[in-house]
């Protein structure tokens, strides 16, 4: 596709229960990020992936989250035994990650909803 | 590591009045810039990037940053905003290179008629 897509756009789920959402960057480019955004806050880094190099999970908030990627393409961020905190917008943005700095591409985000 | 201040959580302007978002970096390398908009419900696209030469960068819809590196600022600007500017605003840092990015966290930029 053309730019960075995310699904689902929505999700609403139950406290205690898991999720997964998926991010597809724009081929070619090494870089991925996910940020989450509480309403009316900031972008929080959660993880940030670079080629074949281990992922930098500094921002990873608990031991709920975890993501994975796929080479340099799909990636999937899950929380296990969702939290009415961890409602929020979880943004997946998408760069060349080449030398030299390169912008960042942002998804669309998801929605999630702990009800 | 890397970190970038917003001082500003929210700034009211009237319309056609000129505006200034301020963003302080620390970084104890060189480093690229960025500022980043998002419109209300929609995502965030990139407004300008300094990477190195000239230190004032021109982006999109009239904006403009300048790179201070002696006061590690980059701070953005616009002499007359608009209605449609109403917006929220994140600066960002990297090293560059394979190095991640570090957003602020943000400036709500809120232009009054």
């Amino acid at each position: 596709g053309a730019g960075v897509s995310q699904s689902p756009s929505n999700k609403v789920t139950e406290k205690g229960k898991d999720v997964e959402l998926r991010c597809d960057p724009i081929s070619g480019h090494t870089a991925l990020y996910w940020y989450r955004q509480r309403l009316g806050q900031g972008l929080e880094f959660l993880i940030y992936f670079q080629g074949n190099s281990a992922p930098d999970k500094s921002g990873l908030p608990s031991d709920r989250f975890s993501a994975e990627r796929t080479g340099e393409s799909v990636s999937t961020l899950t929380i296990q035994r969702t939290q009415q905190e961890d409602s929020a917008v979880y943004l997946c943005a998408s760069s060349l990650g080449g030398q030299g700095a390169t912008e960042q591409y942002f998804g669309p985000g998801t929605r999630l909803t702990v009800t | 590591a890397q970190s970038v201040t917003q001082l500003d959580s929210q700034v009211p302007v009237f319309e056609e009045a000129p505006v200034e978002l301020r963003c302080n970096y620390s970084s104890s390398v060189s480093v690229y810039l960025f500022w980043y908009v998002q419109y209300p419900n929609q995502g965030l696209q990139l407004l300008l990037k300094y990477l190195s030469g000239s230190t004032l960068v021109k982006g999109i819809n009239g904006f403009e940053a300048e790179f201070n590196k002696s006061q590690t600022s980059f701070h953005l600007r616009k002499p007359s905003v608009h209605i449609s500017d109403t917006a929220e605003y994140f600066c960002a840092v990297s090293k560059g290179g394979y190095q991640k990015v570090t957003f602020g966290t943000g400036t709500k930029l809120q232009v009054i008629p």
